[in-house]
């Protein structure tokens, strides 16, 4: 299967701080999503991007499918920031078809 | 659009029980996917549905366990003789590979606990 690593495993943050949580990946991937999971389990979907880069609010997501790594940053973070964030992979062909392959996720935690 | 539904939200239930959990994937969205999630850990792939055909199972899907998505919209994931290696999350996603594009959409998971 494809590995997923992230880092940092951890990160403290004051509101306001910003912050680059990066995703490495083993192969070639076609699929690229990064999630937010909420404390009560939830995952949000945050962004699809196999290559390239896209933003959303305070949000922006860069994916150099070419380098295998994808960088998410969170700008002026908030509290309501915190949480899980994970990034997952997938090779939509062959064996493979449709899963994802999930990273072990950055802990965010903002203080006010 | 209201999202993908899974019940029930918590199952507690006793080690060697059956229990059976169901999803109900956005509308028009042709494929499926089960995924469980353990503490500290990211989700891990079960099996994937294409309408009613089951694509893909992966090795942590014991014959224990039996996954189906009859006619193509609910899916139930049942799982036999619960042991407490169960207990995890259990989250079901569902997309609409169209385009090129495969978004994946989860819903709020069901949380098992096997005593």
């Amino acid at each position: 299967g494809i590995q997923v690593e992230q880092s940092p495993p951890d990160l403290i943050l004051q509101e306001g701080a910003n912050s680059t949580l990066r995703c490495n990946f083993s192969d070639s991937v076609n699929n690229l999503q990064w999630f937010h999971q909420n404390p009560w389990g939830q995952l949000i979907n945050l962004f699809y991007i196999p290559s390239g880069t896209k933003q959303n609010g305070r949000l922006s997501a860069t994916t150099v499918a070419t380098e295998r790594y994808s960088l998410l940053y969170i700008s002026s973070s908030q509290t309501t920031d915190s949480g899980v964030y994970f990034c997952a992979v997938g090779k939509d062909r062959g064996s493979t078809l449709g899963r994802l392959y999930f990273g072990r996720g950055t802990q965010l935690t903002v203080w006010p | 659009d209201t999202g993908v539904s899974q019940n029930p939200r918590h199952k507690i239930t006793k080690r060697g029980q059956n229990v059976t959990f169901r999803c109900d994937p956005i509308s028009e969205h042709n494929r499926l996917y089960w995924y469980r999630q353990t503490l500290g850990q990211g989700p891990e792939f079960l099996t994937y549905f294409q309408n009613e055909a089951q694509l893909e199972k992966s090795r942590l899907l014991s014959d224990r366990f039996s996954a189906e998505r009859p006619k193509g919209s609910f899916s139930t994931l049942e799982i036999q003789r619960t042991e407490q290696g169960d207990s995890a999350m259990y989250l079901c996603a569902s997309s609409l590979a169209a385009g090129g594009t495969d978004t994946q959409y989860f819903g709020p998971g069901t949380r098992l606990t096997v005593l």
